[in-house]
């Protein structure tokens, strides 16, 4: 347990189907993050927030929009999305000035 | 551009064997250096981290890693590994940037331990 909870664990969605993982931390962090896993491909950061605010956005397609309505919780919505995102999504959190990421346990996302 | 090279990606060893994971990295500048731990099932966790000083880390589970600035090198050592050191292992190189950290990954290594 890393006290970052992320729901659900797992997700299958049609391509037409709208969805939202979400992720939760109450270690006091100000930094959260979107990862995507893939098989046989390294980490993919997707969105970073610090203090609330959306600082990296890497080149990410638009059918994934990231929500951060405040500091302990973050949400990736999810529409219209294609079978090749089917990937484990991992959430993480830090403290501003500190190198070290707490890592949820993930959602295994399959878009069928 | 940062990024790390981990040239195996499947290892297996004996219980009680000595372990030893190649991490290999490219970075400008000083790098900060991670060793995460994934189970089947769970998210990553943090081994060790080097950002400066003793070049030989001491980490949790028994894990060591030494950074080799002349190799550009971060492997990761175990003296006698056990059962439940089964798991996929990621090495990582990142900053500190603006308050939040620009980490990138390797590919991972599977580690399989069989009795």
């Amino acid at each position: 347990e890393t006290g970052v909870t992320q729901t659900p664990r797992h997700l299958v969605m049609g391509m037409t189907n709208k969805k939202s993982l979400k992720c939760e931390q109450h270690l006091g962090h100000n930094a959260m993050y979107w990862y995507k896993q893939s098989a046989k491909k390294p980490l993919e950061l997707m969105f970073v927030y610090s203090l609330e605010e959306r600082v990296e956005n890497n080149s990410v397609p638009s059918r994934f929009s990231p929500e951060c309505p405040n500091s302990s919780h973050l949400f990736l919505h999810l529409h219209t999305l294609q079978p090749e995102d089917s990937a484990l999504y991992l959430c993480a959190s830090s403290l501003t000035g500190s190198t070290e990421a707490f890592f949820g346990q993930g959602t295994r996302l399959t878009v069928v | 551009a940062q990024s790390v090279t981990q040239p195996d990606i499947h290892i297996t060893v004996s219980e009680g064997a000595s372990l030893e994971l190649r991490c290999n990295y490219s970075y400008g500048a000083t790098p900060y250096l991670f060793w995460y731990v994934q189970s089947p099932g769970q998210g990553l966790q943090l081994l060790l981290k080097y950002f400066s000083g003793d070049t030989l880390v001491q980490g949790i589970k028994g894990f060591e890693a030494e950074f080799k600035r002349s190799q550009s090198s971060f492997n990761l050592r175990k003296p006698s590994v056990h059962w439940s050191d089964a798991a996929e292992y990621f090495c990582a190189v990142g900053t500190n940037s603006g308050g939040y950290q620009k980490v990138t990954f390797g590919i991972g290594t599977k580690l399989q331990v069989i009795p």
